[in-house]
């Protein structure tokens, strides 16, 4: 079993729609990050987060410590918001990641 | 703007060679990372480096060498002893080893 683990693996969407991507992990962590990769390979970071909820724009991540589980939710789904989202955690000071949600949005 | 810069973009290789791909920040940040990445598979750590003229071996290190003369560079060398080198390849950085990793946009290095 893997230390990260992300569903759904692929997501397709329509313009518009509210989407969620779930990340469960488990190892004990300070933080789990949510990064970005758009197709051409390049990775953003999104988030870091410890605990409780952050919000970017259209983009909402939750954790919740006890569960050892985070979500990222876009809200009003744009075809810009294709990209594969990947949740990482750092037992340690290294980061283990999550393989990784496809999301693709149909105009 | 600050950032971290690979090159090249694409890089072939040839069996039996070795190759080094580049990897350049001027965030002035101590940590520095290479990942692999293969199709339906998270990022997997191949060295990393904390400081200057330190560095450790990641989970996948076999069939690589890095180096870490200065703050700013990171190269990564893919050896002959590298039997799948085929993937894509993404170098990070962190201001410590706990902050949050800033990518590169990747090398994809393929096998001719």
């Amino acid at each position: 079993k893997n230390e990260v683990e992300q569903s759904p693996q692929n997501l397709t969407a329509q313009e518009g729609e509210f989407i969620t991507i779930n990340c469960s992990y488990s190892v004990g962590i300070s933080a789990l990050h949510w990064l970005q990769q758009h197709p051409g390979g390049g990775i953003v970071s999104l988030f870091m987060l410890s605990s409780g909820k952050k919000k970017h724009g259209r983009l909402i991540a939750t954790i919740n410590i006890q569960e050892k589980h985070s979500s990222l939710h876009i809200t009003a789904s744009h075809p810009r918001d294709s990209a594969v989202y990947i949740c990482a955690a750092p037992p340690g000071n290294k980061l283990v990641f999550g393989a990784g949600t496809i999301l693709r949005v149909k105009s | 703007d600050g950032g971290i810069t690979q090159s090249p973009k694409y890089l072939f290789r040839k069996e039996g060679q070795n190759v080094t791909l580049s990897c350049e920040q001027n965030l002035n940040h101590d940590a520095m990372y290479w990942y692999r990445q293969d199709p339906g598979q998270g990022l997997r750590l191949i060295y990393y480096s904390q400081i200057v003229n330190d560095f450790q071996k990641g989970d996948i290190a076999e069939g690589y060498s890095v180096s870490r003369e200065k703050k700013e560079s990171f190269p990564l060398t893919v050896t002959s002893a590298q039997k799948n080198p085929t993937a894509f390849y993404l170098c990070a950085s962190s201001q410590g080893v706990f902050g949050p990793q800033h990518f590169g946009d990747g090398t994809r290095l393929s096998i001719l």
